[in-house]
């Protein structure tokens, strides 16, 4: 049962224009959300994150929404750059879990 | 400060053997977490270990297992090996996700082919 869903496996973007990610969740347990990005032949790279007692963080170009009542969150980055172009990873956590939940994967592809 | 290791990168097994997979977190970090990537299931929690302790599981036949030393560092062993255990297996380490929101820093991974 998949509770961390990324229904998109890929995504194009203009340079410079926004991209939007989306991740779905279906524990209304999480408590914490976090974005990571992939580049090939390396280990996901730690994003952005966010706590469920928020319902935005920004960091840089990148921001995370959390829409509770949807289960839904999304990462925007504006704008968007061609080393952007890796694969996008949404994570969920229920605090004292001690464990991370991962979507499928968005691949993201800027477009110069 | 070094980030997590993870060796070998690279590893060729056939069928019915084991393997051991090896992971050096970041200095400090007490937790570590093992995942397994493969195309179209994205990462797949198997296990994590906080002082020498399994705190949790993710649902993978008993093949699959783990441990911790006194220094943090972890290994994973897969016996029996099937075909379908072709993956990526990431191992990730943080401080310690109980006492605070904390993210995970992972290694680059083994690929590990079985034939």
């Amino acid at each position: 049962d998949q509770q961390v869903k990324q229904n998109s496996p890929s995504l194009s973007v203009q340079e410079g224009r926004i991209s939007i990610l989306n991740c779905d969740y279906t524990n209304s347990m999480f408590d914490y959300f976090l974005w990571y990005k992939k580049y090939p032949a390396e280990g996901p790279t730690f994003l952005i994150s966010i706590s469920s007692i928020k319902d935005k963080n920004e960091d840089g170009r990148f921001t995370v929404f959390l829409n509770k009542s949807a289960k839904h969150l999304s990462l925007h980055i504006v704008p968007s750059q061609p080393g952007d172009s890796a694969v996008y990873f949404c994570a969920a956590s229920v605090r004292g879990t001690y464990k991370y939940i991962f979507g499928t994967g968005t691949r993201l592809k800027v477009l110069a | 400060k070094a980030g997590v290791t993870q060796t070998p990168r690279y590893l060729i097994k056939t069928r019915g053997q084991q393997v051991t997979l090896s992971c050096s977190p970041i200095s400090g970090h007490r937790s570590v977490s093992w995942y397994q990537q493969t195309p179209g299931q994205g990462l797949q929690f198997l296990f994590e270990y906080f002082s020498e302790t399994q705190r949790n599981k993710g649902n993978f036949p008993g093949r699959f297992s783990g441990r911790q030393f006194s220094n943090s560092r972890s290994e994973m062993n897969v016996s029996t090996l099937e075909l379908g255990d072709s993956a990526l297996y990431l191992c990730a380490s943080s401080l310690d996700p109980s006492s605070s929101y904390n993210e995970q820093f992972f290694g680059p991974g083994t690929r590990l082919t079985v034939l």
